[in-house]
């Protein structure tokens, strides 16, 4: 069974661009997160989709965006990007949104910003 | 806000050694994950805990979750280089059902 897939798997970009990061969540989740995750620290929360509409949203600028499609996969979006925004970003999904839900983390993609 | 603190933040031991790594909020908990992650990797759920004084095992792995469900604690006992990872941990707090993680605990068993 394919779990969370994640593509890029690296990135590099420049200041001032715009990247686009794709998320595939596990077959039959409905819901799809993105955290950001910097060196040395623990995950931090973007944004959570459900049934292709947002659920909620952590405390990022807005240049961070995300979608979800109607087959549950995921974009996420930075634009304008400045060098603190290389990090580990990770996609996780889980079946429906609620406590004690369990999210099953892809591999994430590591985007470094020049 | 809530504050989550996870202690310490490095820890490293020789294999056969035991290990707690702690979690702490001044948040009372719906709910509690911990989760390990490797270099190069997304994290990877260990255990879920629920009521307050909880305690799992898993294998070499003893979670405890506070009375109060304001802290968590895990026990490594008789460490292996496979254990080597970031411990993280991740509390539903109540009534909010996103993921707050910690900074972690990196754990280095050397062999």
């Amino acid at each position: 069974d394919a779990g969370v897939t994640q593509s890029p798997t690296h990135l590099i970009k420049t200041r001032g661009q715009h990247v686009t990061l794709r998320c595939s969540p596990i077959s039959g989740h409905k819901s799809v997160s993105w955290y950001q995750q910097v060196l040395g620290q623990g995950p931090q929360f973007i944004f959570q989709y459900y049934e292709k509409e947002e659920r909620g949203r952590g405390n990022f600028p807005d240049r961070f965006s995300a979608r979800q499609f109607p087959n549950y996969s995921s974009e996420l979006n930075v634009n304008a990007l400045l060098l603190g925004d290389s990090a580990l970003y990770l996609c996780a999904s889980s079946l429906v949104v609620g406590v004690q839900e369990t999210q099953y983390f892809g591999p994430g993609t590591r985007l470094l910003v020049l | 806000t809530q504050l989550l603190e996870q202690s310490p933040q490095f820890l490293s031991i020789q294999e056969g050694e035991n290990l707690t790594v702690y979690c702490n909020s001044s948040s009372v908990f719906s709910s509690l994950q911990w989760y390990r992650q490797e270099p190069g990797e997304g994290p990877v759920l260990l255990v879920t805990v629920v009521t307050g004084g909880e305690v799992k095992k898993l294998k070499r792995l003893t979670f405890q979750f506070g009375d109060a469900r304001k802290d968590s604690s895990l026990h490594i006992t008789a460490a292996q280089p496979g254990d080597t990872g970031l411990y993280l941990c991740a509390p539903h707090l109540v009534n909010d059902y996103k993921l707050s993680f910690g900074a972690g605990t990196t754990v280095t068993v050397r062999a």
